[in-house]
Parts: C-alpha cells; sequence; structure tokens
C-alpha cells in the first residue's frame, strides 16, 4: 500500500520567503507528526495533530513556523521568512497506533 | 523533560564484527522503539518494546529493554554493509502517542 509520501523532495529558497512543505499521510492513520532533522542527527519534535483535537505545537521553534491538517488528511507545514538556520531536512510521520511510520522527508536549503 | 542519550554517536566496523549501541535515559518510558534511516530517506521502525527486561530478536538483531523501562540497546551480530545506516532509539509516552527520539548512531560496516 501506498505510504507517508511529502513534497516536494528538495527545496532551495532565499532567506526571508516563505515555503510550504506538505504531507500525505497514510489513509485511515489518526495521528501525524511534523519533525525536524539536521544533518546526521536526531529527530527535533516540531507538531502533533491527532484526530479532530487541537494541535500539540509545543515544538514549533518560533512564530514562524505553523502547521495545518486540512480534513485530518493532508498536512502543510508553512515556515514564514525563512533563515539560514531552518536548513535541515522535515519529516513527516502518521501513526495508527504507536508505530510511527516516515515519509522521504523535504530537504531544505536557506540561502 | 525527558531525553535520551544514544551511545556511541559514531561506530566504524569491518564486516563480520559484532556490535551494541545503548539508549539511556533517567526518565521511564512506556514503549522503546528502535528506528533505522538510511541516507535520503525517513527511519524505518525495527522493533517496539513495552515490557521492562523484555528482549526481542530480528534475525541478527537483538534489542533489549531495561527492567526499569529507562533504558535500551540494540546488539548486532556479525554485521554486513547492508547494517550501515543512522540507528535511532525512541521513548514513547503513557499514552503512546508522542515519542522522543535519540540524537542516533551513525554505523559504517566496511566490507
Amino acid at each position: 500500500g501506498a505510504g507517508v509520501s511529502q513534497s516536494p523532495s528538495n527545496k532551495v529558497t532565499e532567506k526571508g520567503k516563505d515555503v510550504e512543505l506538505r504531507c500525505d499521510p497514510i489513509s485511515g492513520h489518526t495521528a501525524l507528526y511534523w519533525y525536524r532533522q539536521s544533518l546526521g542527527q536526531g529527530l527535533e519534535f516540531l507538531i502533533y495533530f491527532q484526530g479532530n483535537s487541537a494541535p500539540d505545537k509545543s515544538g514549533l521553534p518560533s512564530d514562524r513556523f505553523s502547521a495545518e491538517r486540512t480534513g485530518g488528511s493532508v498536512s502543510t507545514l508553512t515556515i514564514q521568512r525563512t533563515q539560514q538556520e531552518d536548513s535541515a531536512v522535515y519529516l513527516c510521520a502518521s501513526s495508527l497506533l504507536r508505530a510511527q511510520y516516515f515519509g522521504p522527508g523535504t530537504r531544505l536549503l536557506v540561502l | 523533560t525527558q531525553l535520551l542519550e544514544q551511545s556511541p554517536q559514531f561506530l566504524s566496523i569491518q564486516e563480520g564484527e559484532n556490535l551494541t549501541v545503548y539508549c539511556n535515559s533517567s526518565s521511564v518510558f512506556s514503549s522503546l522503539q528502535w528506528y533505522r534511516q538510511e541516507p535520503g530517506e525517513g527511519p524505518v521502525l525495527l522493533v517496539t518494546v513495552v515490557t521492562g527486561g523484555e528482549v526481542k530478536k530480528l534475525k541478527r538483531l537483538t534489542f533489549q529493554f531495561g527492567d526499569a523501562r529507562k533504558d535500551s540497546s540494540l546488539h548486532i551480530t556479525a554485521a554486513q554493509p547492508g547494517d550501515t545506516g543512522l540507528y535511532l532509539c525512541a521513548g514513547g509516552d503513557n499514552a503512546g502517542n508522542m515519542l522522543t527520539f535519540g540524537g542516533g548512531t551513525r554505523l559504517m560496516v566496511k566490507p
């Protein structure tokens, strides 16, 4: 079956521009997570959606970061006024129970 | 704040050698998951352990959850080049929804 997909695969942008990253979770998965991973490092939690509940935004590093999940499915992570320190791989995962299934990530480079 | 520390951070060994990766915390977790991530891809779940003292084997990989559910280890027997990758441990909260990831162990197995 189809796994978690993310787009774009790679994004190069200029400092100060806004970017939108998309995540298509596995159909039927109620939970959706966004993480950030710096080169070769562990995962930094950003935001968590569970069903129709209010999202857990406790991991968002600044108010430049926001995310939406429409219709309990597709999610978009938006970074406004990008900074060079935002450069990283942004990973999305979906889950039905305990295990999380990850997409391939979006590699963001802010010049 | 729950933290998970992995050691070693980097490990380079020859094919056929054995190795152990450690994941330690001062916090108790309801479950412990191990993921493996290859370059350009998202992490893939290897195993979930939930009971203190639990041992699970997956071919040449042996996973152990500490009695107090604060630590875990991954042992690989007769490592192969295909085992190369980033190994991540992740501790689950009581609800089983949120994961705290360790910093990862980057393993390279040379032929």
